[in-house]
C-alpha cells in the first residue's frame, strides 16, 4: 500500500511569492495535518483537515492557509513569504482526526530567498 | 499548551550497546507516539503507545499515562539506529512533538 506522498520535494521561492505544498494521504485515511519543521522552533503543528474542513489549528498567522479535497489530498499554502517560513513541511494521514496513529510523509523543503 | 520534554538531547554510543530514550508530558494525552527521523528528514513510525509496553525487535517502547512519561529502549544499538528520535503527544486532538534526542552510534 502506497504512503504519503508530498509534492514537491523541494521548493525555492523568493520572499513575498506565494506557495502551495500537496500531500496525498494513505489510501482509505481520511485526516491530514501538516507541520513545520525549523532548526529553532523543532516541529509545530500547523493545521489538520477531516472530510475536507479544518478540524483543529496550530499557532500560525493567516497567512497558512490549507484544503482538504474530496478525495482526502490536500493543499496547503502560505502567501507572501518570509525568509523565516523557510523549513521542511511535513504532511501527516491518519484514519481519522481524534488524536489516531499519524502516518509522515518525506516532507517539502522551502527555502525562501 | 502542553509540555513535552525529551531526554538526553543527544546520546553517543558504541555499536552494540543499549540505551533508554525518555519523554516526559505535563498533563494528560489521547495518544503517544515515537518517531525516528532519517537523514531525508521522513519520520519514520517507531511506537504508537498510549499507555503500555510494546516491542518491535530491537526496540521497545513503555507509556505509563498515569505518570505522565514514556521510554523508548534500543538494545544491541546499530549505526542505521543514528539520526533524531521524536516523541509525539495529542491532547485535546493537538499534536504536540519533543524536541529529540540526537543519536549519533559509532561502529
Amino acid at each position: 500500500k502506497a504512503g504519503v506522498t508530498q509534492t514537491p520535494r523541494y521548493l525555492i521561492k523568493t520572499r513575498g511569492q506565494q506557495v502551495t505544498l500537496s500531500c496525498s494521504p494513505i489510501s482509505g485515511h481520511r485526516s491530514v495535518s501538516w507541520y513545520q519543521q525549523t532548526p529553532g522552533q523543532g516541529l509545530q503543528f500547523l493545521f489538520e483537515y477531516f472530510s475536507e474542513t479544518q478540524r483543529n489549528k496550530g499557532n500560525f498567522p493567516g497567512r497558512f492557509s490549507g484544503r482538504q479535497f474530496s478525495n482526502s489530498r490536500s493543499e496547503m499554502n502560505v502567501s507572501t513569504l518570509e525568509l523565516g517560513d523557510s523549513a521542511l513541511y511535513l504532511c501527516a494521514s491518519s484514519l481519522e482526526y481524534r488524536g489516531t496513529e499519524a502516518f509522515f510523509g518525506q516532507g517539502t523543503r522551502l527555502t525562501v530567498v | 499548551g502542553i509540555q513535552v520534554e525529551q531526554s538526553p538531547p543527544d546520546l553517543i554510543l558504541q555499536e552494540g550497546a543499549n540505551s533508554t530514550l525518555r519523554c516526559n508530558f505535563s498533563d494528560s494525552v489521547n495518544n503517544l507516539q515515537w518517531f525516528h527521523q532519517n537523514p531525508w528528514g521522513q519520520l519514520i513510525n517507531l511506537f504508537y503507545i498510549p499507555s503500555g509496553t510494546k516491542q518491535n525487535g530491537r526496540l521497545s517502547a513503555t507509556t505509563v499515562a498515569t505518570e505522565r512519561y514514556s521510554l523508548l529502549y534500543i538494545s544491541s544499538s546499530q549505526t542505521t539506529d543514528s539520526g533524531v528520535y521524536f516523541c509525539a503527544v495529542v491532547e485535546s486532538y493537538i499534536p504536540t512533538f519533543g524536541r529529540g534526542t540526537s543519536l549519533i552510534v559509532h561502529p
